[in-house]
C-alpha cells in the first residue's frame, strides 16, 4: 500500500491571492494525480503528474490555473493560482501505487486525505 | 457517455441492520470496478476491487457483487456500526493507469444507534 500525506490540511485563502498544496508518498509512484471535490459533490480529476514531464491537464483545467510540480517519485505539489470562492472544494492527491520500474498491483489506487480549500 | 449513478442518494438505517448500495454504469471500456468508503474531511479508501470476471468480492463485513453484462453492481454492509456511516463511491475504471476513472456520486450512509 501507499501511505500519502497532503500539506496542508486546510486553509482559507483570500480571492486573488495563491495557495500551494503538497502530496507525499511515503514511496516511490509512477503516476500521481490531483483531484477536487466540490461541496457535496464526486471527484473530478485536475492533471495527471508523471515525474520528468509536463502535467497533463483535463478537460476544463489549465496549467495556468493550476501548476504542478512533480520534481521526483515521491513528491508533487499543486498549486492553486489567482483564487476565488468558486475555487473552495477539497483537493486530493491520489496514486497509482506501483514501484516505478516494478510490477502493477491490482489494486493499487490510493487517495490522501484531501487539503480543504475555502476562498472568501 | 461515461457515466456512473448510485442509488440511494441518501440512506438511515439503525445499527445492526443490513443494507445494500446499488451502481450502474455505462463506461466503456471497462477494467475494473470499485467501491470507495469516504469518512467526512478524508480522502476515500478502496474497499473492493473487481475486474470483469469476477462476481463477487469481500472485505470483512462489506460484499461487493458485479455484473458485467447489466452492468449494475452492489456494496452489501452487514451487520452495520456506526462507523459505517460514511460515503460510498463506486469507481468504473476504463484502464489500469489511474487516469481513467468514472466517480458515482456517491451514497451517503448514516448509521443511527
Amino acid at each position: 500500500s501507499a501511505v500519502i500525506s497532503q500539506k496542508p490540511s486546510r486553509d482559507i485563502c483570500q480571492r486573488g491571492t495563491s495557495l500551494t498544496i503538497q502530496c507525499q508518498v511515503d514511496s516511490q509512484v509512477t503516476m500521481m494525480f490531483w483531484y477536487r471535490q466540490q461541496p457535496g459533490q464526486s471527484l473530478t480529476l485536475i492533471a495527471t503528474a508523471n515525474q520528468g514531464s509536463e502535467a497533463t491537464y483535463e478537460s476544463g483545467f489549465v496549467i495556468d490555473k493550476f501548476p504542478i510540480s512533480r520534481p521526483n517519485l515521491t513528491f508533487s505539489t499543486l498549486t492553486v493560482s489567482n483564487m476565488s470562492p468558486e475555487d473552495s472544494s477539497i483537493y486530493l492527491c491520489s496514486v497509482v501505487a506501483v514501484l516505478a520500474g516494478g510490477p502493477r498491483l491490482t489494486d493499487t489506487q490510493y487517495f490522501g486525505p484531501g487539503t480543504r480549500l475555502t476562498v472568501l | 457517455k461515461n457515466q456512473v449513478e448510485q442509488s440511494p442518494q441518501s440512506l438511515i438505517i439503525l445499527e445492526g441492520k443490513n443494507c445494500t448500495l446499488q451502481c450502474n454504469y455505462t463506461v466503456s471500456p471497462f477494467s475494473n470496478l470499485r467501491w470507495y468508503k469516504q469518512d467526512t474531511g478524508r480522502g476515500p479508501v478502496s474497499l473492493t476491487i473487481m475486474t470483469f470476471s469476477e462476481n463477487t468480492k469481500s472485505n470483512g463485513r462489506y460484499t461487493a457483487t458485479l455484473d458485467a453484462d447489466t452492468k449494475q453492481s452492489s456494496l452489501h454492509i452487514t451487520a452495520s456500526q456506526l462507523s459505517d456511516s460514511a460515503s460510498y463511491i463506486c469507481v468504473v475504471s476504463r484502464n489500469n493507469a489511474g487516469n481513467m476513472l468514472t466517480f458515482g456520486g456517491g451514497t451517503r450512509l448514516m448509521v443511527k444507534p
